[in-house]
């Protein structure tokens, strides 16, 4: 059984440009979840994917997005960048059967994204 | 809406003396609430969890933390510190509003000295 893998493992953008980043998840696992860690800070939760369609959201503004395909793996979309979007991004995947059970997730490595 | 203190950036122990990082979260249902480690340039790996069982949660590496729901705390303990234990760690609160929103505490960086 793999694990949660994430692509690229670090990137360099611009401000303006855009980034997509990869999470495949664990498998067998439906819903995965993005956040941004910035530097000395706790992860953030950007939004959660269940089965293709996004199932919550934190504070994050729109140019964030993201997809969850078929086979479960995931992209985070980040347009206009920023230099505040220089940061770790995680994932996490769980296997989620209905509400009120819980679910544990497990989180790939990370991509780190620096912004100049 | 559910929210996670960390009480202190930064705490320093001697190897083998007792390890006691502390938690507070906020919470309008029952939580799940979870500790997390991260190693330098590394993802995050689950040290234990609390999901509405035991109130004493017995984790990875000799940790353990203990609910107290009238102190609406979660602390983290291990009786013996050791070097390898130096890292960050990140409490974490959890509730089921459909999915799993996780929120995550700002962190505490554990030195362990020789």
């Amino acid at each position: 059984e793999t694990g949660v893998t994430q692509s690229p493992t670090h990137l360099i953008k611009t401000r303006g440009q855009q980034v997509t980043l990869r999470c495949s998840s664990q498998s067998g696992h439906n819903t995965v979840s993005w956040y941004q860690q910035a530097l000395g800070q706790g992860p953030q939760f950007i939004f959660q994917y269940y089965r293709e369609e996004e199932n919550g959201r934190g504070n994050f503004p729109p140019r964030f997005s993201g997809l969850q395909f078929p086979n479960y793996s995931s992209e985070l979309n980040v347009n206009a960048l920023e230099l505040d979007d220089s940061a770790l991004y995680l994932c996490a995947s769980s296997f989620r059967v209905g509400s009120g059970s819980y679910n544990e997730q497990f989180f790939g490595p990370g991509t780190r994204l620096t912004v100049l | 809406a559910q929210s996670v203190t960390q009480l202190g950036s930064h705490v320093s122990v001697s190897e083998g003396a007792l390890v006691l990082l502390r938690c507070n979260y906020s919470s309008s249902v029952p939580p799940y609430l979870f500790w997390y480690v991260q190693y330098p340039n590394q993802g995050l790996q689950l040290l234990l969890k609390y999901t509405s069982a035991a109130t004493l949660v017995k984790g990875i590496n000799g940790f353990e933390a203990e609910f107290k729901k009238s102190e609406t705390s979660f602390h983290l303990t291990k009786p013996s510190a050791h070097m390898s234990d130096a890292a960050e760690y990140f409490c974490a609160v959890s509730e089921d509003t459909g999915g799993f929103k996780t929120i995550f505490g700002a962190g505490t960086r554990l030195f362990v000295k020789a």
